[in-house]
C-alpha cells in the first residue's frame, strides 16, 4: 500500500516567491496534519484537518501561510510570500479512521528559501 | 515550560548494551502516549504506544508514570540500527483537539 505522498521532495526558491507543497494522505484516513521541523524548534504542528475541514490552525505562523484540503485525497500548504526563515522540512501526516493517534508521515519537503 | 521535554542527548551506547531515557510532560490531562523514531533526514515513524501497565515490544520496553508525569523507553541489547532520534509524543485530550505534541527528541548513537 502507498504511504503518504508529498511533493516536491526538495524546493529551493528565492525570497518573495510563492511556494506550494502537496500531500496525498493514505486512503481511508480522515485526519491530515501539516508539520514543520527545524533544528531550533523541533517538530511543530501547523494545521490539521478532519474530513477535509480545518480543525485547528493555531500553529500557522502568520497570514503568509495557508492550507487547503479540497477533497479526501489531496491537500496543499502554500507560503506567499516566502521568507528565508521559512526554510525547514515540512511533513504531511495522516491518521484514522477516527483517531489522531498512530500518524503516518510522508517523506517531507525540504524547503530552502534564499 | 515546554509541554513535552526530553534530554536531547546524544546517548552514546556500546553495541549490545542497554540504554534508557525519559520524557516528562506538563499536562496532567494527557491521555495517550507514544514513542516515535526518526532516522537522520527521514520522517518520524511510530515505534510503540505506551500503556499504563507498561509494555514491551522485543528489545524495547516503555513505561508510564502518571504520578510523576513521565514516560520512559528502554532498549536492550542495542544494535547499530537503533541509532536514531527517539521522539516522545503525547496526546493531551479531546478538549485540546486530540493533537499530538512532540518532544524535541533524544538522540541515540550505538557504536561498535
Amino acid at each position: 500500500d502507498a504511504g503518504v505522498i508529498q511533493s516536491p521532495r526538495h524546493e529551493v526558491t528565492e525570497m518573495g516567491q510563492e511556494v506550494t507543497l502537496r500531500c496525498k494522505p493514505i486512503s481511508g484516513h480522515d485526519y491530515l496534519f501539516w508539520y514543520r521541523q527545524t533544528m531550533m524548534r523541533g517538530l511543530e504542528l501547523l494545521i490539521y484537518f478532519n474530513n477535509n475541514v480545518p480543525i485547528d490552525d493555531s500553529g500557522m505562523p502568520e497570514d503568509r501561510f495557508s492550507a487547503k484540503m479540497p477533497n479526501a485525497s489531496f491537500s496543499t500548504l502554500k507560503i506567499q510570500p516566502s521568507e528565508p526563515r521559512d526554510s525547514a522540512v515540512y511533513f504531511c501526516a495522516s491518521s484514522g479512521p477516527g483517531t489522531t493517534n498512530e500518524q503516518y508521515f510522508g517523506p517531507g519537503t525540504r524547503l530552502t528559501v534564499t | 515550560r515546554k509541554e513535552v521535554e526530553q534530554d536531547p542527548g546524544p546517548f552514546n551506547v556500546p553495541e549490545g548494551a542497554t540504554v534508557a531515557f525519559n520524557c516528562t510532560y506538563s499536562n496532567s490531562a494527557s491521555q495517550s502516549f507514544f514513542w516515535y523514531r526518526q532516522d537522520c533526514r527521514k520522517e518520524p515513524k511510530l515505534l510503540m504506544s505506551v500503556y499504563s501497565s507498561g509494555n514491551e515490544d522485543g528489545r524495547f520496553t516503555a513505561q508510564l508514570n502518571r504520578a510523576s508525569q513521565y514516560i520512559s523507553l528502554l532498549i536492550r541489547d542495542s544494535k547499530l540500527s537503533d541509532s536514531a532520534t527517539y521522539l516522545c509524543v503525547v496526546n493531551v485530550a479531546k478538549a485540546a483537539g486530540n493533537k499530538l505534541t512532540f518532544g524535541g527528541g533524544t538522540r541515540v548513537l550505538v557504536k561498535p
